[in-house]
């Protein structure tokens, strides 16, 4: 069965650094979307896109976080330097022609120390 | 603005207990419902959905009405077993499905005993 891969499961780094979470949606999807949720905390949110660009964003998706989908099959999170309360679970989400069901990856576990 | 309330967890049943978690939201407008569920390391996955008030939506055993008058979208399942232990996230969207603008609830974690 088709599926969402996210990678890596877990990444820690340093505050301030720069970090590209990976997803690889689901071949023949066409909306893609990255949500958060913090530790205790409801999921979040954070960004859409559609036909290589931004449809919606929420007013977490600030400037220092920026979306990619550099070939065709990868779709990237940016965050250009990293706070401490950018920890969080990220998830990828994406849905096909019709966006009547998304579907979402196994979550990359952001650690900011 | 919208959003999602859920039962705090974690809940714990034992095997063929009646499941029932509640969700009641906010929203401006007239709002699609989900329950998403997470099993131990892996994705959100769509349990089920309901698009407008009074349906139904339904789905390996669990079940869960659109009630309009309550905004309220209760995740119900008559029987439990072991393999549903995991967490449950109401959401809801004003965009119609995909995951466009989903608000979440903070989800319930559901623990089944053998």
């Amino acid at each position: 069965e088709p599926e969402v891969t996210q990678t890596p499961s877990h990444q820690v780094t340093q505050m301030g650094q720069e970090v590209i979470l990976r997803c690889v949606p689901i071949s023949n999807h066409l909306y893609f979307y990255w949500y958060r949720q913090i530790l205790g905390q409801k999921v979040e949110f954070l960004v859409s896109f559609y036909n290589n660009e931004i449809s919606e964003k929420s007013e977490i998706f600030d400037d220092q976080f920026s979306v990619e989908r550099p070939d065709g099959s990868n779709f990237t999170l940016k965050i250009r330097s990293t706070k401490l309360e950018d920890s969080a679970m990220y998830f990828c989400a994406s849905s096909g022609v019709e966006n009547t069901e998304a579907f979402f990856g196994q979550g990359t576990r952001l650690t900011v120390v | 603005g919208n959003s999602v309330t859920q039962m705090e967890g974690p809940v714990t049943l034992s095997e063929e207990a009646f499941l029932t978690i509640n969700c009641t939201y906010t929203a401006t407008g007239y709002p699609s419902l989900f329950w998403y569920v997470q099993y131990p390391g892996e994705g959100l996955q769509l349990l089920l959905k309901a698009t407008k008030a009074d349906d139904k939506g339904s789905n390996k055993g669990f079940e869960a009405t659109y009630r309009k008058e309550t905004t309220s979208f209760h995740l119900e399942k008559g029987s439990v077993q072991v393999s549903d232990s995991a967490v449950y996230f109401c959401a809801l969207s004003e965009f119609g499905g995909g995951a466009d603008g989903l608000t979440f609830g903070k989800g319930t974690h559901l623990i089944i005993q053998p």
